[in-house]
């Protein structure tokens, strides 16, 4: 079964607008992490924000914040202000405290057009 | 602070080859991985060592591919004999330590095979 999936194979979003990219996962351990990643063009993987399960309150970094549903087992990566800049590769990760191993999503493509 | 850094940014060989791949992680982190991310999908870890130990090498196909960390630093993923399928970007990444933390990744070694 997969343990985060990301149902948008691709999104596109107006400058200055906001966009959410979906993400779920599947974990029956009680602690784990939540991690949003972007990968631009180049290839490098960019750490965005993390998210605990013990966490009550959504994480922000900047523009970036994550809508949080621990019930629903979603982690959604909300972006303020898109900039053409955030044109990239998304990918939702998780790590489990019982296994430590991370685990991507197939990820989102996000397009900003001016 | 210095990052992930890989060599050789990019490989083409023929099928049937071997190659090799480095990382160095950042300064003091303790685990480190090797992904392998398949055009279009998300990375798939390969291995991961916490220090020089081995933590899971679970999908790590061993009948062609190996990897070492000597001395908990420096880490070098081989593949003998490569195929078809093996092309790929492989990353680097290393964290300092728990589930809760987030992985620096390198920007990943781009794999051609012929």
């Amino acid at each position: 079964a997969q343990k985060i999936t990301q149902t948008q194979p691709g999104m596109f979003v107006q400058e200055k607008e906001a966009v959410t990219l979906d993400c779920t996962y599947d974990t029956s351990d009680q602690s784990y992490g939540l991690f949003w990643y972007k990968q631009p063009s180049s290839g490098e993987m960019i750490f965005l924000i993390y998210q605990g399960s013990y966490d009550e309150q959504n994480a922000t970094e900047g523009r970036y914040s994550l809508n949080f549903q621990k019930a629903r087992k979603s982690a959604n990566l909300v972006i303020s202000a898109s900039q053409l800049g955030d044109s990239a590769m998304y990918f939702c990760a998780m790590r489990e405290g019982g296994s430590y191993i991370p685990t991507f999503g197939r990820g989102t493509s996000l397009i900003v057009h001016p | 602070e210095a990052g992930v850094a890989q060599s050789p940014r990019y490989k083409i060989i023929e099928k049937r080859q071997s190659v090799a791949f480095w990382c160095n992680p950042i300064s003091g982190h303790a685990t480190l991985y090797w992904y392998q991310q398949i055009l279009g999908q998300g990375p798939k870890l390969l291995i991961q060592f916490q220090n020089n130990g081995v933590v899971d090498d679970s999908q790590l196909p061993k009948d062609r591919f190996s990897a070492e960390r000597l001395k908990g630093v420096d880490s070098t993923l081989k593949i003998q004999p490569a195929k078809l399928e093996d092309s790929a970007v492989y990353l680097c990444a290393s964290s300092s330590g728990g589930w809760n933390t987030e992985a620096f990744f390198g920007q990943g070694t781009r794999l051609t095979v012929v």
